[in-house]
């Protein structure tokens, strides 16, 4: 499985923009870049996917790189609820489609 | 109420004892996903099932066992509990792949401790 790096914390205000990165320098042509969030005491919620193109839903945004090996995940006006574990997961597309979880990056917001 | 529902929540048990965990799933999907998590790390992932007849070991399926006794339902054995398998349990569902890998919905979790 293609790996991902991401910070292991980050820290921002509250209505502030937050920009989370990840890095995929392996990624191949047909891994979907996912991202999850983990609330405390939650299980992983899904926040977005995407292949090539930058994608936007109701809670964010995702930008990619033109070659593919990084993404951001953008969160537009950050509130207390989005405090969380954010993974950045390389999906497969054949295959078992499975989510490899690493450590992610813990997101703290300041009121 | 839940669309993944995982019972019981909290279980406390000794070593060597069978246990099973349980998870049923209302959203219809075919895939049904055991993962476990443990203290500052990620979620590892123990079985997966595409559909009833379809079972897949993941990374770690060493000393659990799985059941799909029906589309909606996915059950997790540790035939003879050690207190290394103490962890945070999470089942998962997902539906099929028509436009690529499709987001997978998680239940609440048992939090498992083996004494």
């Amino acid at each position: 499985d293609a790996k991902t790096t991401q910070p292991n914390s980050m820290e921002s205000n509250e209505e502030e923009p937050v920009h989370l990165p990840c890095n995929h320098s392996t990624i191949s042509g047909t891994d979907y870049i996912h991202w999850y969030r983990q609330l405390p005491s939650q299980g992983p919620e899904y926040v977005i996917h995407g292949l090539t193109s930058n994608v936007n839903n109701r809670m964010a945004s995702l930008a990619i790189a033109e070659d593919r090996k990084s993404s951001t995940l953008i969160l537009h006006r950050a509130t207390l609820r989005d405090a969380a574990v954010y993974y950045c997961i390389l999906r497969e597309f054949q295959g078992a489609q499975k989510l490899v979880f690493g450590q992610g990056t813990r997101l703290t917001i300041n009121p | 109420d839940a669309d993944v529902t995982q019972t019981p929540r909290n279980r406390i048990t000794k070593t060597g004892k069978r246990i099973m965990l349980e998870c049923s799933q209302t959203k219809g999907h075919d895939r049904m996903y055991w993962y476990r998590q443990d203290p500052g790390l990620g979620l590892r992932l123990i079985y997966y099932s595409f559909d009833v007849k379809d079972i897949n070991k993941g990374e770690i399926s060493d000393g659990y066992s799985v059941s799909r006794q029906a589309q909606a339902k996915f059950s997790l054995s540790l035939e003879s509990a050690i207190p290394n398998q103490t962890a945070l349990y999470f089942c998962a569902t997902s539906g099929g792949q028509e436009a690529g890998p499709q987001p997978q919905h998680f239940g609440d979790g048992t939090r498992l401790s083996i004494l």
